[in-house]
């Protein structure tokens, strides 16, 4: 596949039970990203990862939030003990290089409902 | 901190004429400012970026953005417009080398709507 792939595209979670969203980057590509897209609003970041390298975590919006990309490909973003405010579009992004003027691309999104 | 305001939620236009979307951005050092389109249940897609350079950038499907650094603007522009033009559409800026911060910040979307 061309583009950045992300699973599931849907998912329904029962409050307090735990998710894990996967992402798969373009092939190559060292920089990768998460954000948080609630309902009518613009993404906000959450993680970047520099190959295997959690580099920033500034956005996770508690020790929930966890996310990991062991062999600087695949990375995992795992919910813990869902809340409804959780509910939400989970972006992946990723980048060729990590130079500040690389193009980020992002996948079509995770949509999690938490009930 | 970098910050962008789109200061319209929505922008109606007929098609077949001329639409902008507004954009300004703060940040501390140089700017790399990106749009993005989002269409109904779909992720961003990438339609241009300004680096450096000339002033006018131009991306995918007709649109074009010019780049004010004294306004401090990026809007977004297309001569004509089509209907399937209708979608979400996000500005986002970086300025990493000052901060040291790879991610993209967004605005909080304008939803363009062209009507027939």
């Amino acid at each position: 596949g061309a583009g950045v792939s992300q699973s599931p595209r849907y998912k329904v979670a029962k409050r307090g039970q735990d998710v894990a969203l996967r992402c798969d980057p373009i092939s190559g590509h060292v920089s990768l990203f998460w954000y948080q897209q609630a309902l009518g609003q613009g993404p906000e970041f959450l993680t970047y990862f520099q190959n295997e390298a959690q580099l920033d975590k500034s956005g996770l919006p508690s020790d929930r939030f966890f996310a990991e990309r062991p062999e600087g490909s695949v990375s995992t973003l795992k919910i813990q003990r869902t809340q409804q405010e959780d509910s939400a579009v989970y972006l992946c992004a990723s980048s060729l290089r990590q130079e500040y003027g690389n193009t980020i691309y992002f996948g079509e999104g995770s949509w999690l409902t938490v009930v | 901190a970098q910050s962008v305001a789109q200061p319209e939620d929505q922008v109606n236009v007929a098609e077949g004429n001329p639409l902008t979307v507004k954009c300004t951005y703060s940040v501390s050092g140089n700017p790399y400012l990106f749009w993005y389109v989002q269409y109904p249940n779909r992720g961003l897609q990438f339609l241009l970026k300004y680096i450096t350079g000339d002033n006018l950038v131009k991306g995918s499907y007709g649109f074009e953005a010019e780049f004010n650094k004294s306004q401090t603007s990026f809007h977004l522009k297309k001569p004509s417009a089509l209907v399937s033009d209708s979608a979400l559409y996000f500005c986002a800026v970086r300025d990493g080398e000052y901060t040291g911060r790879r991610a993209l910040t967004f605005g909080s979307g304008t939803r363009l709507q062209v009507q027939p």
